[in-house]
């Protein structure tokens, strides 16, 4: 079982450039979220699914736009990169009628010169 | 959704028992809470996971009082490995950013 998975590992982006980060989960879950997490913080939550075909704002959403491509994808899009979005992004899934145990893939550490 | 407040930071040596509390005083009815671990450069590993009373799996033991306004996460006999954040959730999903969480130092 792979569990979740993160691509690419690392990227270092432009300026002004776009890119999205990518994340599958094999364990048939339903929701799934993107998280940044800054130098010395804590996660905050970007986008989440509760489920496929819906999305949300979390906490900290601007800059960002997501895609729930099916129950087992979801990613996250930078349009136009800026140097405050440089931190690490982990993507997680969850099962939430199984109680709040959430599964985290490796992170996605981004830099933006 | 409830507020948790945990510290900074605490330090420990190998073999010893650590206890971090959490304190959430806005837990509702439905609120799990939840403890997850963090090494440098990987995601957060859930710890384990309590409703009410105390929880016991083979990593941790985790109490709360009847109130549920607080939790402790207890590590028995906690090694140099055992170094990490450790992050208090309270919710019954996850639509919510972690805090800081309280980072543990063990040494030798």
């Amino acid at each position: 079982n792979a569990g979740v998975t993160q691509t690419p590992k690392f990227q270092v982006l432009k300026t002004g450039q776009s890119m999205t980060l990518q994340c599958a989960q094999d364990m048939n879950h339903n929701s799934m979220y993107w998280y940044r997490q800054d130098p010395g913080m804590g996660l905050r939550l970007i986008y989440y699914s509760a489920s496929e075909g819906t999305t949300d704002k979390g906490e900290v959403p601007n800059g960002y736009n997501v895609s729930r491509l099916n129950k087992r994808e979801f990613s996250l899009r930078l349009e136009s990169a800026a140097p405050s979005q440089t931190s690490v992004y982990f993507c997680a899934s969850s099962q939430v009628d199984r109680g709040t145990e959430a599964f985290f893939g490796q992170g996605t550490r981004l830099t933006v010169v | 959704l409830a507020k948790t407040t945990q510290p900074i930071s605490m330090d420990s040596y190998e073999g010893q028992e650590v206890n971090i509390t959490c304190s959430h005083n806005n837990i509702a009815t439905n609120d799990y809470i939840t403890w997850y671990q963090q090494f440098p450069s990987q995601g957060p590993r859930f710890i384990i996971q309590g409703y009410k009373t105390k929880v016991t799996n083979e990593v941790a033991s985790l109490f709360i009082p009847a109130d549920r306004k607080s939790s402790t996460l207890s590590l028995p006999r906690v090694s140099l490995s055992d170094t990490a954040v450790y992050y208090c959730l309270v919710g019954d999903d996850y639509k919510l950013s972690f805090g800081a969480g309280t980072t543990v130092t063990v040494r030798a």
